[in-house]
């Protein structure tokens, strides 16, 4: 993937976690971020675009930001249903389309 | 609200051409703000961008080099729609493909998915 994020993550229940995602000048030095949710067997779900911003519905526990070339999903009072795949995307002008990272299971213990 | 309905095969033939089309209720897919895009995901491949049709006064299609000699990504006005056809496919088109919509910068709309497998 064009993305990269640690395949893995976890955390205990209330506890915060953060979710890594690095890239490069051309998509997220250039480009806004956003995350995805994807439950099993479901489609990903907007979680955070534009670095930072939340679309209505998803709760306040998750925030996004962004640094340079790289961008972090944080999810602040982990709940167990928040175990499932997170993945990072960015608009790539050199490549002319969408890139994804490979995404990150997080697992809550 | 925004939907996404995805209609088509579940199995092709190697060497054949893989046709989906995606029905769109709650906006326009002569919207002057939304793109609209084909995604692919497959365990080897992860998630893979392939395409988007958009309309600004005129239409535009944008693909993915992996399969731009390959891929066609059409607007049905009539009907509200778009397609995607993938010609020439190999096993390694198998994947469940996923149409959306681009908007708020982002990709903020997700069709159910089809799981294409590509097998003799």
């Amino acid at each position: 993937s064009v993305l990269t994020q640690p395949p893995s993550a976890s955390g205990t229940p209330g506890q915060r976690v953060t979710i890594s995602c690095s890239g490069s000048g051309s998509n997220i030095g250039t480009n806004t971020v956003h995350w995805f949710q994807q439950l099993p067997g479901t489609a990903p779900k907007l979680l955070i675009y534009s670095n930072n911003q939340r679309p209505s519905g998803v709760p306040d526990r998750f925030s996004g930001s962004k640094s340079g070339t790289s961008a972090s999903l944080a999810i602040s009072g982990l709940q167990s249903e928040d175990e499932t795949d997170y993945f990072c995307a960015a608009w790539d002008d050199s490549l002319k389309g969408w890139v994804f990272g490979g995404g990150t299971k997080l697992t809550v213990l | 609200q925004v939907q996404l309905q995805q209609s088509g095969p579940g199995l092709v033939k190697p060497s054949q051409t893989l046709s989906l089309t995606c029905a769109i209720s709650g906006d326009s897919v002569s919207s002057n703000s939304a793109t609209w895009n084909w995604i692919r995901q497959s365990p080897s491949r992860g998630l893979e961008w392939l395409g988007r049709t958009y309309y600004r006064s005129k239409w535009y299609n944008d693909y993915a080099v992996s399969v731009k000699s390959r891929i066609t990504i059409n607007p049905d006005t009539s009907k509200n729609q778009f397609s995607l056809q993938l010609n020439s496919v190999t096993p390694e088109d198998t994947a469940v493909y996923y149409c959306t919509r681009g908007a708020l910068g982002s990709i903020d709309v997700w069709g159910q998915g089809t799981l294409v497998t590509v097998s003799s």
